[in-house]
């Protein structure tokens, strides 16, 4: 267990609909990572908070948004879901940046399937 | 901006062999490398870090890395490797001293054959 909670670990939904993933940090890490892992495009950083602000975008779309709330648990919002935003969804925590020589604790993901 | 490449996308190896997984990365500005690996059905567990210092990191599971600032590589080896190691392995680059998030190559896919 790495202290990095993701719920729920699978989400099988139709097309033109919008879903909600949760994470839960490792306790003390103040920031959250998103990231997309697909076959084809690999890890791809989405967005980061921290200490419930944005602090950082990478390639999120529009459909796609994030917040961290004041508990420090945070939620990735998914809407009208395409074929291809099939993927499974990372959180990562950290107490600090990368930059500063912090490496980042992943949860095990949640796999979601749009059909 | 930062970049990592990792050459190889499956490396495929026998049990008790040597292993080195490639990485090379591009920046502009002094940056902290990254391994990283994933097993199947789970998230990515940290393997290795390079900050400051000696060139030759070392990590779990006996796996180790070594730092090249002039060939811009991090490339990870380990001298025997075991049917357990069978996995995904992220190299991973920040910008020293102001990246606040990591970027990660393709991964390579390490399959250790009995």
């Amino acid at each position: 267990d790495s202290g990095v909670t993701q719920t729920p670990k699978h989400l099988i939904t139709a097309t033109g609909q919008r879903v909600t993933l949760r994470c839960s940090p490792r306790s003390g890490d103040l920031s959250v990572y998103w990231y997309q892992q697909s076959l084809d495009q690999g890890l791809q950083f989405l967005i980061q908070y921290y200490n419930g602000e944005e602090r950082a975008k990478g390639n999120i779309l529009e459909r796609f948004s994030a917040q961290q709330f004041p508990d420090l648990h945070s939620e990735l919002n998914l809407s009208s879901l395409e074929l291809g935003d099939s993927a499974l969804y990372f959180c990562a925590s950290s107490v600090g940046d990368p930059g500063s020589g912090y490496g980042y604790t992943f949860g095990s993901g949640t796999r979601l399937t749009v059909v | 901006a930062q970049s990592v490449t990792q050459l190889d996308s499956q490396v495929p190896v026998f049990e008790e062999a040597p292993v080195e997984l490639r990485c090379n990365y591009s920046s502009s500005v002094s940056v902290y490398l990254f391994w990283y690996v994933q097993y199947p059905n789970q998230g990515l567990q940290l393997l290795l870090k390079y900050l400051s210092g000696s060139t030759l990191v070392k990590g779990i599971n006996g796996f180790e890395a070594e730092f090249n600032k002039s060939q811009t590589s991090f490339h990870l080896r380990k001298p025997s490797v075991h049917i357990s190691d069978t996995a995904e392995y992220f190299c991973a680059v920040s910008e020293n001293n102001a990246g606040n998030m990591l970027t990660f190559g393709g991964g390579t896919r390490l399959m250790v054959k009995p």
